[in-house]
């Protein structure tokens, strides 16, 4: 079964720390993974795609690396900011098919 | 490029009678189509994926009779739920996607159905 989990559920930070939020995945034949931040009540805003053949992608302070084969994604989030709160969702997509983690829910306090 | 709208974005409606939930590709023609359902703090979960003209493929566990879904065009779908109970309040998502966009998903806003 193709599941995606991730770690931590819920995470609270001070304004300016790094944090790495965790994804890992059980199915490791992969097409892509993409991180997505959802504000509540809200849909979801592509952040990172990363392609089965590359080991990482980065868009500004965002850094989301992949290890197909162990079945591992980190988002690293760089001196982090209150407007980064949100929750953060890892999906793997199979064929055209996304499965989705249930997030991590991120608060970062001014 | 590639927005993807919901209509409406909340909706309330009483027990036993039907909602229909639009979603539109509004600058691109969007082959797929893609409805989740989001419970609160919970991940997504795909409900079904409909192909312009064709029939919608369901996941297993949702019922079709139920949550009807139609592609009719190339920038639009619909879910209509019928008979809605309590049960079916939840968060509905879809997105789509295209030949064009090498089948990468676009999501739309949400639409909020809550059932009294």
């Amino acid at each position: 079964k193709q599941e995606v989990t991730q770690i931590p559920a819920a995470l609270s930070v001070p304004e300016g720390e790094n944090l790495v939020l965790n994804c890992s995945f059980t199915d490791s034949a992969i097409y892509n993974l993409q991180w997505f931040r959802q504000d509540p009540g809200k849909g979801l805003t592509s952040l990172l795609l990363i392609q089965s053949s590359q080991r990482e992608q980065t868009s500004g302070r965002l850094n989301a690396s992949l290890d197909k084969s162990s079945g591992r994604s980190t988002l690293y989030i760089a001196a982090s900011q209150p407007g980064d709160s949100a929750t953060y969702l890892c999906a793997v997509e199979y064929g055209n098919k996304l499965v989705f983690g249930a997030g991590t829910i991120l608060r970062v306090k001014s | 490029g590639a927005v993807v709208s919901q209509h409406p974005s909340r909706v309330i409606c009483k027990s036993g009678t039907s909602v229909k939930i639009e979603c539109r590709s509004l600058d691109f023609q969007a082959t797929t189509m893609f409805w989740y359902r989001q419970f609160p703090k919970q991940s997504l979960m795909l409900m079904a994926t409909s192909n312009e003209g064709s029939k919608a493929t369901y996941e297993q566990g949702v019922e079709k009779d139920k949550f009807l879904i139609n592609h009719a065009s190339l920038t639009l779908s619909t879910l209509t739920v019928t008979s809605a109970h309590p049960e079916d309040s939840s968060f509905y998502i879809c997105s789509a996607s295209s030949l064009a966009g090498a089948y990468e998903q676009y999501f739309g806003p949400g639409t909020r159905l809550t059932v009294t």
